[in-house]
């Protein structure tokens, strides 16, 4: 079946520029979560979906970043007024359901390679 | 100090070896620990997932968890060139929410 794919692959912008990515889970999978990767640092947790509501926002950076989730399904990442430290790797990852692991480990899909000039 | 601590390496061990990789942690209350695989300008994709202590083996992959001294280990046998990608230790607790807190991952050359 098909994994978590996000879109765009790659996304160049204008610092000031707000820009939306694209998530779409796994089928069936109710948990999805946002991710952010850094040159030199680890994944670091954003955002975590469970149906459309966000039980867990503690890792936006800031109020310039929200996200959504309609339909249980697509999730969509926006920065407002993106700036040079936007710069990174925005992944999704989806899960049959919330949890810890195992039946409820995380997928990854490709990310999103954002680039603010 | 970083919950997660991982070695960036770079590693490049010769084809055919065996492979140690590491995180040691802070948290206490981490029971689950996920090892991924992430080829250059891919997703990462899970490898091998243990809960609490104990060793898991899959193939030629062996995940060992010592929570007593807060480190995880991965370990390759009869490393090949295709294993050569950025291995990211994950955990989370069963507190709180599911998010996984990864380490900055350890990148990995097998040389033919």
């Amino acid at each position: 079946g098909a994994g978590v794919s996000q879109s765009p692959s790659n996304k160049v912008t204008e610092k000031g520029k707000d820009v939306e990515l694209r998530c779409d889970p796994i089928s069936g999978h109710t948990a999805l979560y946002w991710y952010r990767q850094s040159l030199g640092q680890g994944l670091e947790f954003l955002i975590y979906f469970q149906g459309n509501s966000a039980p867990d926002k503690s890792g936006l950076p800031s109020d310039r970043f929200s996200a959504e989730r309609t339909g249980g399904s697509v999730s969509t990442l926006t920065i407002q007024r993106t700036q040079q430290e936007d710069s990174a790797v925005y992944l999704c990852a989806s899960s049959p359901r919330p949890g810890f692991g195992g039946q409820e480990t995380q997928y990854f899909g490709p990310g999103t390679r954002l680039l603010v000039l | 100090q970083k919950e997660v601590e991982q070695d960036p390496g770079p590693l490049s061990v010769p084809e055919g070896a065996i492979v140690s990789l590491n995180c040691t942690y802070s948290n206490s209350a981490f029971q689950y620990f996920m090892w991924y695989r992430q080829y250059s300008r891919k997703g990462p994709e899970l490898l091998m997932y243990t809960y609490s202590s104990g060793n898991k083996e899959d193939g030629r992959f062996t995940a060992q968890v010592d929570k007593s001294s807060k480190y995880i280990s991965l370990f390759i046998r009869d490393s090949q060139p295709s294993d050569s990608a950025t291995y990211l230790c994950a955990m989370s607790s069963t507190s709180g929410t599911y998010k996984y807190i990864f380490g900055t991952g350890t990148r990995l050359k097998v040389l033919a």
